[in-house]
């Protein structure tokens, strides 16, 4: 069974401040990850994909992969409240084509 | 308009009732889901398929079945809709290698 474990929260940052969200998986295979962004009752937004160990950058967002570790997660740099979200790591693995997610880890970015 | 459109975006049906929930997509993606979300469980694969010929199961396929009525075309249907199927499901498209882009979501609720 191929699991993808997030913290739940509500991870809560002040404005300004560096939000960072964590993730590992089971697979060892994996070999495509993403992150999403939902907000409360729409749909989740594909933010952040990242394919090789190290740091992506993208704007405000960076995210990291530790393949060793199993281990990805996402930076977000200045947080501002339109931030808040729940933010959901996927887990492609090789020669899948399914995406196994994460439950989530809902954050707020307090003004 | 929307890459990925679902169809209807809320709906409400009784117990035992077949009920169709539809998707269309402008993405020229092969790849095309359906998951379901439910909160606490996150986002689960109900179906999934690779082209119009290719259907696969995903971890929660029963009491639903689906049909891929053209690339651009994927269709959900509960035969014999119960109070547990009540949901947010989403359809989603990809391409090989890429994350999922996510239509808005239905809302159905089984009273």
């Amino acid at each position: 069974q191929k699991e993808v474990e997030q913290n739940s929260g509500p991870l809560s940052v002040p404005e300004g401040a560096i939000a960072s969200l964590n993730c590992t998986y089971s697979d060892r295979g994996s070999q495509s990850f993403f992150w999403y962004r939902q907000y409360s009752g729409k749909s989740p937004e594909l933010i952040m994909s990242i394919y090789s160990n190290g740091d992506k950058e993208d704007g405000r967002f960076t995210a990291q992969l530790n393949k060793a570790s199993q281990y990805v997660s996402l930076l977000i740099r200045d947080s501002q409240p339109s931030d808040s979200a729940t933010y959901l790591c996927a887990v492609k693995g090789a020669g899948s084509y399914q995406l196994t997610f994460g439950k989530g880890t809902k954050l707020s970015v307090i003004p | 308009d929307a890459d990925v459109t679902q169809t209807p975006r809320n709906r409400i049906t009784k117990t035992g009732k077949r009920i169709m929930l539809e998707c269309s997509q402008t993405k020229g993606h092969d790849r095309m889901y359906w998951y379901r979300q439910d909160p606490g469980l996150g986002l689960r694969l109900i179906y999934y398929s690779f082209d119009v010929k290719d259907i696969n199961k995903g971890e929660i396929s029963d009491g639903y079945s689906v049909s891929r009525q053209a690339q651009a075309k994927f269709s959900l249907s509960l035969e014999s809709a119960i109070p547990n199927q009540t949901a947010l499901y989403f359809c989603a498209t990809s391409d090989f290698g890429e994350g999922a882009f996510f239509g808005q979501g239905t809302r159905l609720t089984v009273v």
